[in-house]
């Protein structure tokens, strides 16, 4: 099984700031099956990034995936008040899916 | 547009059964990979399993094998979640996710159900 640990748990901003947020896999991931949700309280989670760095239908380009092998990364450039939320990396490219434990991004 | 429209919260005792369901709309339901999601409280996300409503050909997270059962009924677009015997352990929410391509197993999930939330206590 593949382990994703992400860092940090919680990260507190200000809204305009830039917000970088770290998954890293205990072994190498295809950057072909790695991905990024998104997750305000009492909602589903929803997809921002596939695939590494391919957003998903309707997510602005503030929002943007980076990496490879066992390190990856979700930036988001300028923060907007909607983007407080937690977020959760996956990767899929394995029998056994598995995702992270989450970031919650705050408000600073 | 696509929805996924799930059944409402339960509240059961452990061990008793319980079946909760998925109803997919606005896309060729038989064809995409249905997954199951479940979130335990205050806790991240952990995958239980696909399952194909074209034939019902099923994939398990080992971690749920055997705790419980996924089935389809293609004929009026809904997949379920079921326990036989419920533990307080299964309290959760419990998500339905579709997946993006049509006939291909994946476990990227581009459109979620609302969620239903099992409580299991006595």
């Amino acid at each position: 099984e593949i382990v994703l640990t992400q860092s940090p748990g919680t990260l507190s901003l200000s809204p305009g700031e830039r917000a970088t947020l770290s998954c890293r896999a205990s072994q190498s991931v295809s950057t072909t099956y790695f991905a990024w949700y998104q997750q305000k309280p009492g909602q589903p989670p929803r997809l921002l990034i596939y695939g590494t760095s391919n957003r998903a239908t309707g997510i602005p380009d503030r929002f943007s995936g980076s990496g490879s092998g066992t390190d990856f990364t979700l930036t988001i450039s300028r923060l907007e008040p909607e983007d407080f939320a937690v977020y959760s990396c996956q990767q899929y490219g394995t029998s056994l899916h598995t995702f992270g434990q989450g970031t919650k991004l705050e408000i600073k | 547009e696509v929805q996924l429209v799930q059944s409402g919260a339960e509240v059961k005792k452990p061990g008793e059964s319980l079946k909760i369901s998925c109803q997919g709309s606005g896309y060729s339901f038989s064809t995409y990979w249905i997954g199951w999601v479940r979130q335990m409280p205050g806790r991240g996300l952990e995958w239980v399993g696909l399952i194909y409503p074209g034939d019902s050909t099923t994939r398990y997270n080992p971690s749920f094998q055997g705790q419980v059962i996924m089935s389809a009924d293609r004929s009026i677009n809904t997949a379920y979640l079921q326990w036989s015997s419920l533990k307080a352990s299964d309290t959760a929410i419990y998500y339905c996710a579709k997946t993006p391509e049509q006939w291909l197993i994946s476990g990227l999930f581009e459109s979620w159900g609302q969620g239903t939330l099992v409580t299991v206590s006595s």
